[in-house]
């Protein structure tokens, strides 16, 4: 049975700061895996998407990186603004279904 | 636009009522999910259905009955409505690019 979780669950850093989101799955047989952002109240904002036979995806400030053999993905964030003040969310799709297992989420803080 | 859309955003009701939440996506994706956040913020998935077919079925109380006209289409009815159901419920669809959410629905049981 897949799992995910997401180390750490709470992270507040100084404005600027590059920084680490981590997500563990416990299942290598991913089809793919998928970063979201979360703000208060609102809905999912789909960030990367890294398809199962990529190492990494790239947007602007974003990386993405995939290591199946070792279960896990990092979410990098370059140069850290209070605006990137959410909580993060990665999913993995369970190889041969359409089901996605979403982690535990870490809330970041940005301070100005 | 091009969305997941779900209506309605807030649904505030006593217990025992039965009450509908509609979702629609005009991305042209063929699978079609319903998602619990709880309080704790944990994404739960509920159902799924590709084509019209429901292909996952997770367990939940036979009180929540999802229901797809077309492909397009997903809405999700509650019945006897309790208080542990209150949560934010997630309408999202995907194609071979990942997942699109919809903006949530409050469901609040009183």
């Amino acid at each position: 049975k897949q799992e995910v979780t997401q180390i750490p669950a709470a992270l507040s850093v100084p404005e600027g700061e590059n920084l680490v989101l981590n997500c563990s799955f416990t299942d290598s047989a991913i089809y793919n895996l998928q970063w979201f952002r979360q703000d208060p109240g609102k809905g999912l904002t789909s960030l990367l998407l890294i398809q199962s036979s990529q190492r990494e995806q790239t947007s602007g400030r974003l990386n993405a990186s995939l290591d199946k053999s070792s279960g896990r993905s990092t979410l990098y964030i370059a140069a850290s603004q209070p605006g990137d003040s959410a909580t993060y969310l990665c999913a993995a799709r369970v190889g041969g279904t359409y089901k996605y297992i979403f982690g535990t989420g870490t809330r970041l803080k940005v301070l100005a | 636009d091009t969305a997941v859309s779900q209506t309605p955003k807030y649904l505030v009701t006593q217990m025992g009522n039965d009450k509908s939440i509609k979702c629609e996506q005009n991305l042209g994706h063929d699978t079609m999910y319903w998602y619990k956040q709880d309080s704790k913020k944990f994404l739960k998935i509920m159902f799924s259905y590709n084509n019209k077919e429901l292909i996952i079925n997770e367990t939940v109380p036979n009180r929540f009955s999802p229901k797809s006209p077309d492909k397009a289409h997903l809405n999700l009815h509650i019945n006897s409505l309790e208080l542990g159901d209150s949560a934010v419920y997630f309408c999202a669809s995907s194609s071979e690019d990942g997942y699109t959410f919809g903006s949530g629905t409050r469901l609040t049981v009183v």
